[in-house]
């Protein structure tokens, strides 16, 4: 079965600081992987999601993740947050090989942003 | 709107009294599930459900239970709920088992059980 980690559980910084997440996941097959946020009383939503193709892969408002596959990371990068970025946030894979759709996610990144 | 809705989203009940959540999509989606979100540990699947009739178990079944009989609809029964049910519960849907498709999330049942 797959896990996932994220090694940092709360971050704290300031508006215009860099950010990067760290994301690692257990599996010995083909996965997606997958960054969602949560911002405060919300549903989660998706910043961006990897398939295939280009490591490097965009999503909104300014995030990135780079997937290094002989690392097994998927780690999330914004290069100057905003206060508005304070959110939880949680990356996830599927299996390809497994049954349905089913996403494992990792336990989740309080991010505080201060003004 | 393309949405997932859940009912109710806070809900407060003593140990033993069957409840259940439910949960609609509006997307003609296939694919639906249930996770449960607990604090350090991310979220975790409870039971999903490939199509209508079809459900099986997630990582975390234990005392819960699921109907499909309608296409949007996937209610989360708790037939005698226990204080480590306790939890945040997430419903959502994709438009096909396909781990390719996108999930969406609804907003989110907070469940205290005294």
């Amino acid at each position: 079965a797959q896990s996932v980690s994220q090694h940092n559980h709360h971050v704290i910084l300031s508006e215009a600081a860099s950010l990067e997440l760290g994301c690692n996941y257990s599996y010995g097959g083909t996965v997606n992987l997958f960054w969602y946020v949560q911002y405060p009383g919300q549903h989660l939503q998706l910043l961006l999601k990897y398939f295939s193709g280009d490591p490097l892969v965009k999503g909104i408002k300014g995030f990135e993740a780079e997937f290094i596959k002989s690392k097994f990371s998927f780690n999330l990068r914004k290069p100057s947050v905003q206060w508005s970025d304070t959110a939880e946030y949680f990356c996830a894979v599927n299996a390809l090989e497994a049954a349905g759709n089913k996403l494992t996610f990792g336990g989740g990144t309080r991010v505080l942003v201060k003004p | 709107e393309a949405q997932v809705t859940q009912n109710p989203r806070y809900l407060i009940t003593v140990t033993g009294k069957k409840l259940t959540v439910t949960c609609s999509q509006n997307m003609n989606h296939e694919y639906m599930s249930w996770y449960r979100q607990d604090p350090g540990l991310g979220l975790r699947q409870i039971y999903y459900s490939m199509n209508v009739e079809v459900t099986d178990k997630g990582d975390v079944p234990e005392g819960y239970k699921v109907s499909r009989k309608e296409k949007r609809n996937f209610p989360l029964i708790l037939e005698s709920p226990s204080p480590n049910q306790t939890s945040l519960y997430f419903c959502a849907s994709s438009l096909s088992p396909s781990p390719y498709n996108e999930q969406f999330f609804g907003p989110g049942t907070r469940l205290t059980v005294l």
